[in-house]
């Protein structure tokens, strides 16, 4: 079965710095993966997603993620956060093949300060 | 993509009752449907996977008598929570499974009184 760890429960930065949020998954096989947002009180939101190709994907809002396999990580970042990018963010993974299993990690609260 | 509702988007209950949530595919005819939990300040931890058609798969740990799921057409499931108590209030949220990747409703929030 696969796993997810995000290592970063809550990060708090001051608008216009640099944002990275770690994520580790554990699984023996060819993966999807995915970040998603949830802003307060709102719903899942999909950030990007990586199936296969150019390991550097870029999603919505400026935000991109670099898949490293020989490090099982994807690593969100965003060069300059702004005060709307307060949110919780999850990082998720499925098995290519399987059924759309999606595993989530523990989820990072960002929280950015004007 | 997929468009996903859900109904109600916040219900209050009082314990010892059951409550019934529907989650619809609304643009894309669904074989297969999921539901998850969310605690306050925690992740998205999957129940049960609904397949259309036939039995739901839960998984370890959640109680299939007491999380009930009906997947009878290809555009709804539902998750009805029986026999209600406060420790089952939780965000509870739909997706719909399509190609590599899930599409999520906007969840249902579950108070018990």
């Amino acid at each position: 079965a696969q796993s997810v760890s995000q290592h970063n429960h809550h990060v708090i930065l001051s608008e216009a710095a640099s944002l990275e949020l770690g994520c580790n998954y554990s699984y023996g096989g060819t993966v999807n993966l995915f970040w998603y947002v949830q802003y307060p009180g709102q719903h899942l939101q999909l950030l990007l997603k990586y199936f296969s190709g150019d390991p550097l994907v870029k999603g919505i809002k400026g935000f991109e993620a670099e898949f490293i396999k020989s490090k099982f990580s994807f690593n969100l970042r965003k060069p300059s956060v702004q005060w709307s990018d307060t949110a919780e963010y999850f990082c998720a993974v499925n098995a290519e093949g399987g059924y759309q299993k999606v595993t989530f990690g523990t989820g990072t609260k960002l929280q950015v300060i004007p | 993509g997929a468009v996903v509702s859900q109904h109600p988007s916040r219900v209050i209950c009082k314990s010892g009752t059951s409550v019934k949530i529907e989650c619809r595919s609304l643009d894309f005819q669904a074989t297969t449907m999921f539901w998850y939990r969310q605690f306050p300040k925690q992740s998205l931890m999957l129940m049960a996977t609904s397949n259309e058609g036939s039995k739901a798969t839960y998984e370890q740990g959640v109680e299939k008598d007491k999380f009930l799921i009906n997947h009878a057409s290809l555009t709804l499931s539902t998750l009805t929570v029986t026999s209600a108590h406060p420790e089952d209030s939780s965000f509870y949220i739909c997706s719909v499974g399509r190609g590599r990747e899930q599409f999520f409703g906007p969840g249902t929030r579950l108070t018990v009184l």
